[in-house]
């Protein structure tokens, strides 16, 4: 039973570049969560969507960042005109409808802005 | 504002003896908590929970206590070993009242090593 999976695990892109973040939650989780994790802080929520909903984007910085979770295939977490700001490990989480307090994370992407 | 603090960075332990780790929380609303483990270059990993209507949960050589009143709870792990050795996070749902218990609020974790 395979766990939440991401991909990329490493992903390097310029200032002005765009990023996207993939995520495959485990089987059966129809909920979906992003977190991202700056050096040396804990992981810090950034958005709750189920399938072509997003529930929750309060975490999310106003420009540039958007997410999706279509119907078919992985969510998406989309990054446009990066920044070296943007530089962290970006953790998918999934659960299951009515258990959102446990989640379940992935590998992680760790994104670099030369 | 952290809600959540883990204020110890680090911890070092002997193999076989008690590690503990300690978690402060400021927000009373959070009535849930979680313990991840996380090892380098991989997602944290759920590791136990507990409820406020309970003071203490374990599963095998890991235990957590939650203090209320003192807005404390430590995870404890005995006898170490140095599988062990990873970065602890606790986290609590719902960062403020009203938010969705959804999102996690996490410390900024303990690096455990334990030396063999």
């Amino acid at each position: 039973n395979a766990g939440v999976m991401q991909n990329p695990r490493h992903l390097v892109r310029r200032r002005g570049q765009e990023a996207r973040l993939r995520c495959s939650p485990v089987k059966g989780h129809s909920h979906v969560y992003w977190y991202r994790q700056l050096p040396e802080e804990g992981l810090k929520f950034m958005v709750y969507l189920q399938k072509e909903n997003i529930i929750d984007e309060s975490g999310m910085p106003k420009e540039r960042f958007s997410a999706e979770f279509p119907k078919e295939g992985p969510s998406i977490l989309r990054i446009q005109q990066v920044v070296r700001g943007d530089s962290a490990a970006y953790f998918c989480a999934s659960s299951k409808a009515g258990e959102a307090d446990t989640q379940y994370f992935g590998p992680g992407t760790r994104l670099t802005v030369l | 504002d952290q809600q959540v603090k883990q204020n110890s960075p680090s911890l070092s332990v002997q193999e076989g003896r008690i590690s503990i780790l300690n978690c402060d929380y400021t927000n009373s609303m959070f009535d849930y908590f979680l313990w991840y483990k996380k090892y380098p270059a991989e997602g944290p990993t759920f590791l136990i929970s507990i409820s406020s209507i309970k003071d203490k949960n374990e599963d095998g050589r890991f235990t957590v206590f939650l203090n209320k009143s003192a807005k404390h709870l430590s995870l404890h792990i005995v006898p170490s070993q140095p599988g062990d050795s990873a970065v602890y996070f606790c986290a609590a749902p719902g960062a403020y009242s009203g938010a969705g218990s959804y999102q996690l609020t996490f410390g900024k974790g303990t690096k455990l090593s334990v030396i063999p």
